[in-house]
């Protein structure tokens, strides 16, 4: 069935460090979401891309959509501890229904 | 964005039991869905419960054990029939809001002994 591959599983970072995690599809996408999920809590929504090439920013995060729409990554400037949780890509293929990554865990040094 | 309320947040069953889990949202959502999620791991989608109609599984999942119900847009129940301890697991419902993306419930956190 369709899959997202996301990478990396874990990442340990010191405080003020930065962080990317990537997504990738085999085929193309008609949409890509971004979630974070705190420990205990469950998936929040982030942003959704949906253009070519398209990038967002939300204060320290930039999320950017691959050109062939296969790809995906979310990278944030000078985490800080309030950023960690497991961050999730979430694709769709145009059915609406979301597949998610395997997401990455982002733990932080203070 | 809409707001999803689930219940029972929690629970621990016997194995052979049934439970039934509910979500209300508090505006009409066009599409839910339900999750499942092993503590440390991704979500894996059972199902979409469609309104007034039969829910659309995912391969792996089967109405007889899952069976969902959405008699209206904005409630919707999951069954988790005959238990057993591999269905120790966390359930979780999700409604499409446009642009804010799925909002999720706080999650349902089933133990089976």
């Amino acid at each position: 069935g369709q899959q997202v591959m996301q990478i990396p599983q874990y990442q340990h970072v010191q405080e003020g460090e930065d962080f990317t995690t990537y997504c990738n599809s085999s085929t193309t996408l008609s949409n890509i979401q971004w979630y974070k999920q705190r420990p205990g809590g469950h998936p929040v929504f982030l942003i959704q891309l949906v253009k070519s090439g398209e990038v967002k920013k939300q204060k320290r995060l930039t999320f950017q959509f691959g050109e062939a729409k296969k790809n995906s990554s979310l990278h944030i400037t000078a985490t800080q501890t309030t950023d960690v949780g497991t961050y999730f890509c979430a694709a769709n293929w145009g059915a609406q229904k979301l597949v998610f990554g395997q997401g990455t865990r982002l733990t932080i040094n203070p | 964005s809409a707001v999803i309320s689930q219940k029972p947040s929690r629970d621990i069953c016997q194995r052979g039991t049934s439970l039934t889990i509910q979500c209300q949202v508090d505006s009409q959502v066009t599409m839910m869905f339900w999750y499942r999620q092993q503590p440390g791991q991704s979500l894996t989608l059972i199902a979409t419960a469609n309104q007034g109609s039969e829910a659309t599984y995912e391969s792996g999942f089967v109405i007889d054990k899952f069976p969902i119900s959405r008699p209206n847009l904005t409630f919707s129940t999951l069954t988790v029939s005959n238990m057993s301890p591999e269905d120790s697991s966390i359930y979780l419902c999700s409604g499409e809001t446009g642009n804010y993306g799925y909002t999720f419930g706080s999650g349902t956190r089933l133990t089976v002994v």
